[in-house]
C-alpha cells in the first residue's frame, strides 16, 4: 500500500537561512508522482512542487528544490533563503503513476515549520 | 484567472442536522475531489470525480455522506446526519485530468470548516 512518512512535527529555522524537509514514500509501483504543498493558516493548500519517478533531474522551482533520491525512497523539500511568510504546515504528497492524471494524492502528516525573524 | 471557490467557509451544526457543502472548480478543469482534512493530519481522499461520474467514492461513508456534480462543474457534499466525529475541514480540489500533463496539478480551495456540537 502507498504511504508516505513525514517525520518532523515541527521544525524551526532562522530568516534567511536554508531547510530542510524530510519525506520518505513507500509504492511497488515503479511509476509515480511526488508533491508537495504549503498550507499557511488560512487553510489553503498551495502546491509548491512535483518530481515524476523517471525524472533525471531533481525538481527546482524558484527557492523551492526537491532533493530526490530514489533508491532510498525519500523525496526531502529543501527551502533556502527562509521568510517570515514561509511559516505553515508543508506536506509531502504521492500519486501512483507518473501518467495517472486524475490520480488520488496520498498525503503525509505533514511538518509545521516556523520561521524566525 | 479564479481559483477554486468553496462556501460556507465556516459552518457549525448540531449532531443530527444536515449540512452541505458547495465548490466551484477551476473553469475547464474535468476532475474535481473531496478530501476530508482532521486535525493534525493530512487531506484524505472521500470521492473523485471526472466531470459528472464518480469514479472513486470507496473511501465515502456512503451510510451518511453524498456527493454530487450535475453538469460536470459546480459540486456539492452533504452529510446527514452529521456526527461528532465528522468535525473537520472539508477540502475541494479540481485538476485537468487526463486532459492534462503528467504533473496534473491538483489546486485546492480554502476549504469549510465544519464543527459538530
Amino acid at each position: 500500500a502507498q504511504k508516505i512518512t513525514q517525520t518532523q512535527p515541527g521544525m524551526f529555522v532562522q530568516e534567511k537561512e536554508a531547510v530542510t524537509l524530510d519525506c520518505t514514500y513507500d509504492t511497488s509501483d515503479p511509476s509515480y508522482g511526488l508533491f508537495w504543498y504549503k498550507q499557511p493558516s488560512s487553510g489553503e493548500m498551495i502546491f509548491l512542487i512535483y518530481q515524476g519517478s523517471y525524472d533525471q533531474q531533481n525538481a527546482t522551482e524558484g527557492r523551492y528544490s526537491l532533493n530526490f533520491q530514489k533508491a532510498r525512497k525519500s523525496a526531502n523539500l529543501v527551502i533556502s533563503a527562509s521568510q517570515l511568510g514561509d511559516s505553515a504546515m508543508y506536506f509531502c504528497a504521492m500519486r501512483e503513476g507518473v501518467y495517472n492524471q486524475g490520480g488520488k494524492l496520498i498525503f503525509g502528516q505533514g511538518t509545521e515549520l516556523s520561521v524566525k525573524p | 484567472e479564479a481559483g477554486v471557490v468553496q462556501s460556507p467557509r465556516y459552518k457549525i451544526i448540531e449532531k443530527k442536522q444536515p449540512v452541505a457543502f458547495w465548490c466551484n472548480p477551476i473553469s475547464g478543469h474535468n476532475t474535481l475531489y473531496w478530501y476530508l482534512q482532521n486535525l493534525g493530519q493530512g487531506p484524505e481522499l472521500l470521492i473523485r470525480y471526472e466531470n459528472e461520474e464518480a469514479v472513486d467514492d470507496s473511501q465515502l461513508p456512503k451510510d451518511r455522506f453524498s456527493a454530487e456534480r450535475l453538469k460536470g462543474v459546480d459540486s456539492t457534499l452533504k452529510i446527514q446526519p452529521a456526527e461528532l466525529g465528522d468535525s473537520a475541514v472539508y477540502l475541494c480540489a479540481s485538476s485537468l485530468g487526463l486532459a492534462g500533463t503528467p504533473t496534473d496539478t491538483q489546486y485546492f480551495g480554502p476549504g469549510t470548516r465544519l464543527t459538530v456540537l
